[in-house]
């Protein structure tokens, strides 16, 4: 079975810092998917990012950019230019094609992110 | 275009009752997800059902039952309710075949908070 460990429970920064939140995970697939979400206070789960295992090169979407070490078994998530709106509870998720569901995910436990003015 | 939009969004149950909740997907989104979150176990992943059928199921007790109906919006029932099942319950669609075979990308409602008291 697959885990996901997010080390950092709570983290803050300041607005237009740059962030880095961690995740490490566990399988012995060689093909699958990770992700960010972000869920705001109150607010619903988003997507924030998304990396296919099989491409060596990073993704990135505008502030939002990912470290993905295969090696490793890491995939952190950088936030440039924190904005206020940033603040929300961040889950790193893995997903793979395997168990007959491409739509099962394994989420961490989460990382509360404050950006503070 | 409508989002995912899960019903009621409260409710309130006492122990040993049932409780069916609602989920509409994104339209033509045809898998369903449903994910239970609390303060402990965080997000864990209940059932996923592709085409009226159960492709997955995480590990829950038999009290936890889905189903999906032909035109995709699926339904969740919790039997007998213990006061463990207090929780937000999430339902996910996705859409097959988007972007890259099996690339899972799950879109969120904003849940359902089920207190059980």
């Amino acid at each position: 079975a697959q885990t996901v460990t997010q080390s950092q429970p709570e983290m803050s920064v300041q607005e237009a810092e740059t962030v880095t939140l961690s995740c490490t995970y566990d399988t012995s697939e060689n093909n699958y998917y990770l992700f960010w979400y972000k869920q705001p206070p109150s607010r619903q789960m988003i997507l924030v990012i998304r990396q296919e295992a099989y491409k060596q090169q990073n993704a990135t979407e505008n502030r939002f950019s990912v470290n993905f070490q295969k090696a490793a078994k890491s995939f952190s998530l950088k936030i440039s230019d924190s904005q206020l709106g940033d603040t929300a509870m961040y889950f790193c998720a893995f997903g793979s094609n395997s168990g007959g569901s491409n739509y099962k995910l394994t989420f961490g436990k989460g990382t509360l992110l404050t950006v503070n003015p | 275009k409508a989002g995912v939009t899960q019903t009621p969004r409260y409710l309130i149950k006492t122990r040993g009752q049932q409780v069916t909740l609602s989920c509409s997907p994104i339209s033509g989104h045809r898998s369903v997800s449903w994910y239970q979150q609390t303060p402990g176990q965080g997000l864990q992943f209940l059932f996923e059902y592709f085409s009226e059928t159960q492709r997955n199921k995480g590990n829950f007790p038999g009290r936890f039952s889905g189903r999906q109906f032909s035109n995709s919006r699926s339904e969740m029932n919790v039997s007998t309710l213990e006061l463990g099942d207090s929780a937000l319950y999430l339902c996910a669609s996705s859409l097959v075949g988007q972007s890259h075979s099996g690339a899972n990308v799950l879109t969120f409602g904003a849940g359902s908070r089920l207190t059980v008291l």
